[in-house]
């Protein structure tokens, strides 16, 4: 068990780029999940997958963000076309279902 | 609406003083789950407890202890004899429509313990 781990954990970009990151759960979690948490705030749900498929999509996730976990390991979180309010920690979670979650350290992004 | 608040921005208490950290909810949820965490400096939210709604037994795990009363929705947690490595932000949390992993955060409280 080495723990949920993020890719990369810092990333700067510019306004209108695209960013993607990386999301590799504890091996037998069936379900995944994303945060985002800006500075001061708790984390905010965005969206979880069981196994490959999407369950549930948060309404702060716009339709520049899609997430993807093929194969029902990893996942990938891509920002099309970054504004600078995407700035904000990006959480990645894993669990059991109906378990608890394990966070990992998470992926930074600041748009310039 | 589902709501967690944590209406203390920051504590600050100096090393093997006792802190109580608070926490209120809303929810119309018949069955949820409650639940702590911590974050240090280093970022990772840490698990600290989990609660069902029908569970209203106090607990206690070393140090911690949470008090947990639906009658007045609060869900407290409190450090005895508090140590310097108890500095961080602790969240309060609710989860959504029994989903335990969809969660719900307070803002969080900063815990500053002075040696």
């Amino acid at each position: 068990d080495t723990g949920v781990s993020q890719d990369p954990r810092h990333k700067i970009t510019k306004r209108g780029q695209n960013v993607t990151f990386r999301c590799d759960p504890i091996s037998e979690h069936n379900r995944l999940y994303w945060y985002r948490q800006t500075l001061g705030q708790g984390p905010e749900f965005l969206t979880y997958f069981q196994n490959e498929a999407q369950l549930e999509k948060s309404r702060l996730l716009s339709d520049r963000f899609s997430a993807e976990r093929p194969k029902g390991s990893f996942s990938t979180l891509e920002i099309q076309r970054t504004e600078q309010g995407d700035s904000a920690m990006y959480l990645c979670a894993s669990s059991l279902a109906l378990e608890k979650l394990f966070f990992g350290s998470g992926t930074q992004l600041s748009v310039l | 609406a589902q709501k967690v608040t944590q209406a203390q921005t920051e504590i600050s208490v100096v090393e093997k003083e006792d802190v109580t950290l608070d926490c209120v909810y809303e929810t119309r949820d018949t069955t949820y789950y409650l639940f702590w965490y911590k974050q240090p400096p280093s970022g990772e939210l840490v698990f600290l407890i989990r609660r069902n709604s029908f569970d209203e037994q106090n607990e206690i795990s070393g140090r911690y202890s949470w008090n947990f009363q639906k009658s007045t929705s609060s869900f407290n947690f409190t450090i005895t004899a508090s140590q310097v490595v108890d500095s961080a932000v602790y969240f309060c949390a609710l989860s959504q429509s029994g989903n335990t992993g969809k969660l719900i955060f307070g803002q969080g409280t900063t815990l500053q313990v002075k040696p």
